[in-house]
């Protein structure tokens, strides 16, 4: 079973820092594109950015709101994708999930983490 | 990049049908191959619904179906169920490399 599970996610304070992680199971990781997607708790997806896989050198598109705060990694060694968020702000407090990009449709989804900054 | 436009909510009775539009710019829906549709019931992950416009992956019925016409998408959800009750996203690849969705439209089945 093609599966995502992230983790990581709980409370923060405003300017602080927070790593989530996201572990495949079911598919050969490696062969994909990965990417993370959050959502304020009632409102709409936010695209965050996207990791590229080896073959494209592992390079990162960010979403103009989290570029330069928030890096996104990959471990294909242990099927693991991050995200590493610093300067975390009030407006970053939404549900974060991890996403299998298959040829620019998001195919499999994880169950959401949930990060929350306090100002 | 500015969010995909979607009205807020859409309605129907069992039975009949509704569209769900989806309207871009010239820079990601006018031009993408690339546009996908996710429904989203309360408390779940999303899922995908259809793909590169107008393809339909395995498991979802041949109810939904996508088009699209200069730069709006659509979605159209024919023969309503109860269960297709729930919220729909719109998603196009741009052409600065990112993605972008759209703000997301409430579907209720009266």
């Amino acid at each position: 079973e093609v599966q995502l599970v992230e983790s990581g996610g709980g409370l923060v304070q405003s300017g602080g820092s927070l790593r989530l992680s996201c572990v495949a199971s079911g598919f050969t990781f490696s062969d994909y594109f990965m990417e993370w997607v959050r959502q304020v708790p009632g409102k709409g997806l936010e695209w965050v950015g996207l990791i590229r896989k080896k073959g494209d050198s592992y390079t990162t598109e960010y979403a103009a709101s989290v570029k330069g705060r928030f890096t996104i990694s990959r471990d294909d060694s242990k099927n693991s994708l991050f995200l590493q968020m610093t300067s975390l702000k009030a407006e970053d407090t939404a549900v974060y999930y991890c996403g299998r990009d298959n040829y620019y449709k998001y195919d499999c989804w994880g169950q959401g983490t949930l990060v929350t900054v306090s100002s | 990049q500015s969010a995909l436009t979607q009205p807020p909510s859409a309605s129907g009775s069992p039975g009949q049908s509704v569209a769900i539009s989806c309207t871009g710019t010239s820079s990601d829906v006018g031009t993408s191959n690339y546009v996908s549709w996710y429904q989203q019931h309360p408390g779940k992950a999303p899922r995908l619904m259809i793909y590169d416009v107008d393809k339909r992956p395995s498991g979802v019925p041949d109810r939904f179906s996508g088009s699209k016409s200069g730069n709006t998408a659509s979605l159209t959800v024919s023969g309503l169920q109860a269960e297709d009750e729930a919220d729909y996203y719109c998603s196009s690849f741009t052409g600065s490399k990112n993605r972008v969705f759209g703000g997301g439209t409430k579907l209720t089945v009266l």
